[in-house]
């Protein structure tokens, strides 16, 4: 079955020290995998890809994730975290399911940055 | 550009009521989706549009949730008669294409409370 996970139901980080929310990641053929970030009553926000390429992959507001294909997962860093990164961050990729290409979900990580 | 804009932001009815979301998606993007997201959870697709055709319903609750997209653009999402476990935030989401490696992009949402 094509399924993400992210095991982890909240990160607590203090400001200025590297962050890891962590994915894995199960599918038919290549993954295509995405991180999203949603903050209080917002939408979600995309914030990075792999498609093809560089394992490392940068994306907005200085996260990058790293892609890795022996352990199946797509763990998102940053090198400082703000305490304005906290919010709800969510991992996904593209399964075929019922003849169409859906974005398979996370559950979420709840990131909090504290002070 | 602008992006995903969904109304209202804010429902509350009563159960057995009726209630309609509107979306407009991106400027030119041709795939549209309708997730609804339950407090902790991550998103659930409910329906995918290709342009103003069906691509996938098959999470639709389909004796109640109705969606179109005339003209395949602007769609809405209903529901009637509703239940309590249809509370939740309903969020709408476009991407240039159903494509393996396109990120969608989501609107702010809609928060839907039955009481």
């Amino acid at each position: 079955a094509q399924s993400v996970a992210q095991p982890e139901d909240q990160v607590n980080v203090a400001e200025g020290n590297p962050l890891t929310v962590k994915c894995t990641y199960s599918v038919s053929g290549n993954p295509y995998l995405f991180w999203y970030v949603q903050y209080p009553n917002r939408g979600l926000q995309f914030l990075l890809k792999y498609i093809t390429g560089d394992n490392l992959v940068k994306g907005s507001y200085g996260f990058e994730a790293e892609f890795n294909k022996s352990q199946t997962s797509f763990h998102l860093k940053k090198p400082s975290a703000l305490v304005s990164d906290s919010a709800l961050y969510f991992c996904a990729v593209r399964g075929f399911m019922d003849s169409n290409y859906q974005l398979i979900w996370g559950a979420g990580t709840k990131l909090i940055i504290k002070p | 550009e602008a992006g995903v804009a969904q109304s209202p932001r804010y429902k509350i009815i009563e159960k057995r009521q009726s209630v309609a979301f509107w979306c407009n998606p991106i400027s030119g993007h041709a795939t549209l989706y309708w997730y609804q997201q339950i407090l902790g959870q991550g998103p659930k697709l409910l329906i995918q549009f290709q342009n103003n055709g069906v691509v996938d319903d098959s999470q639709l609750p389909k004796d109640r949730f109705s969606a179109e997209r005339l003209k395949g653009v602007d769609s809405t999402l209903k529901i009637q008669p509703a239940k309590l476990e249809d509370s939740a935030v309903y969020l709408c989401a476009s991407s240039l294409s159903g494509g393996r490696n396109t990120e969608a992009f989501f609107g702010q949402g809609t928060r839907l409370t039955v009481v």
